[in-house]
């Protein structure tokens, strides 16, 4: 079945330095989805990716989508301690069905 | 918009009892919702997809006889755990879908089994 990957599994950064988490999939997508979870929270909703090598930004989030589409990345920008929290990527296959990447937690400190 | 109730948040049990989780889009209609289930410090991993007025499709390893699920109307799913086992113990999880745009979740039920 579909698999999708995210590196780094944790990265831990003092607040102002940049992060990036990259997400791959064993299929090719027909869109991908970003979410953030905060601990003990669930997941919300980011944003979501369409088009071969989309680009988007939200504030200091900068969304990527493969031309492949198969990759995705989230970039931030200056982290702040309010980007605290587990950054997931989500595949769409299928009946609307989601895949969700295996996650980056990030940990911000000042 | 696009709100979706979960209820309880939270809910101890006894082995051999069944916990049912509602889970209810709140300002519009859902005809498929989907219930995941997290353990701690993992990923979120399909459980069904519940579709409305017909039976839910569940994913490969989950036993549809345990997990009940139940979408009566547009606005509400049900998952029904029965018989729980302490290894049933985990953070449950419904989301569902407002047109052309991402998934809302609802805040999640954590299940703990005694």
């Amino acid at each position: 079945g579909q698999q999708v990957m995210q590196i780094p599994q944790y990265q831990h950064v003092q607040e102002g330095e940049d992060f990036t988490t990259y997400c791959n999939s064993s299929t090719t997508l027909s869109n991908i989805q970003w979410y953030k979870q905060r601990p003990g929270g669930h997941p919300v909703f980011l944003i979501q990716l369409v088009k071969s090598g989309e680009v988007k930004k939200q504030k200091r989030l900068t969304f990527q989508f493969g031309e492949a589409k198969k990759n995705s990345s989230l970039h931030i920008t200056a982290t702040q301690t309010t980007d605290v929290g587990t950054y997931f990527c989500a595949g769409a296959g299928t009946a609307s069905k989601l895949t969700f990447g295996t996650g980056t937690r990030l940990q911000v400190t000042l | 918009g696009a709100v979706v109730s979960q209820h309880p948040s939270w809910v101890i049990c006894k082995s051999g009892t069944s916990v049912k989780i509602e889970c209810r889009s709140l300002d519009f209609q859902a005809t498929t919702m989907f219930w995941y289930r997290q353990f701690p410090k993992q990923s979120l991993m399909l459980m069904a997809t519940s579709n409305e007025g017909s039976k839910a499709t569940y994913e490969q390893g989950v036993e549809k006889d345990k997990f009940l699920i139940n979408h009566a109307s547009l606005t509400l799913s049900t998952l029904t755990v029965t018989s729980a086992h302490p290894e049933d113990s985990s953070f449950y999880i419904c989301s569902a879908r407002r047109g052309d745009y991402g998934y809302t979740f609802g805040s999640g039920t954590r299940l703990t089994v005694v």
